[in-house]
């Protein structure tokens, strides 16, 4: 059975990074897309980007372009997403979801806190 | 960037009443290659996105035939046939024609 498991809730500073990681089972992330989705609280879903873990291309929506990087390392099948120059409306749930099956298949979020 | 606007933003309804949500495109979600990559998702509290349909009308395996979805070019509408308690969440329609990918605002179905 296909899963993603993403990383366990972090809480970063002001001004500080951090990195996310989807760990994905049973699919070979070279044979997808991966995306990456937040949820601010109470608000709704906003696409960041994606990458092709094959070549390392990235499309990232225009808000996130200085924001998130997304890699990927194909040797461990997981996929990661740093967020840099954290502010308190990064607070939010981020996702990650691959293509198979016309995105069926997503994390179960991680919550970022940025806080002092 | 496409905008998708759902109306409503909030719903209400009895079980088993029958319910339409409307999802509209800033721009047409016909790709070259003649699919219109439109997608409807439920999210339930605390949860995931689940996939409902993609391309537009096409049913996810596992997904209850109560759910369907239609339109073509910048409209859209996805209908549940008698709501049911577990179809209590946000919908969500999302459109990957153009980058970047956007999703609607999202419509909260609740229990009346």
């Amino acid at each position: 059975e296909v899963q993603l498991q993403q990383s366990g809730a972090e809480l970063g500073k002001p001004g500080t990074s951090v990195k996310l990681s989807c760990k994905v089972s049973d699919y070979n992330i070279r044979d997808t897309y991966m995306h990456w989705v937040n949820q601010r609280p109470g608000k709704g879903l906003e696409w960041i980007g994606r990458i092709d873990p094959t070549n390392g291309n990235t499309i990232y929506a225009e808000k996130f372009k200085s924001k998130a990087t997304l890699t990927a390392d194909t040797s461990s099948n997981t996929a990661y997403m740093q967020l840099s120059q954290l502010k308190s409306d990064d607070t939010a749930v981020y996702f990650c979801a691959i293509v198979p099956d016309w995105f069926a298949y997503w994390g179960q979020g991680t919550l970022v806190t940025v806080s002092s | 960037d496409v905008v998708l606007t759902q109306t409503p933003s909030i719903l209400s309804a009895p079980i088993g009443q029958s319910v339409s949500i409307s999802c509209r495109s800033s721009q047409s979600l016909l790709d070259s290659d003649g699919n219109t990559y439109l997608y409807w998702f439920l999210q339930r509290p605390g949860q995931s996105p689940q996939r409902l349909i993609y391309l537009v009308s096409n049913l996810g395996s596992g997904v209850p035939n109560r759910f369907s979805g239609s339109g073509s070019g910048t409209d859209f509408t996805l209908k549940i046939s008698g709501v049911e308690a577990e179809d209590l969440g946000v919908y969500y329609c999302m459109q990957t024609t153009h980058a970047p990918y956007t999703f609607g605002a999202g419509t909260k179905l609740e229990l009346k």
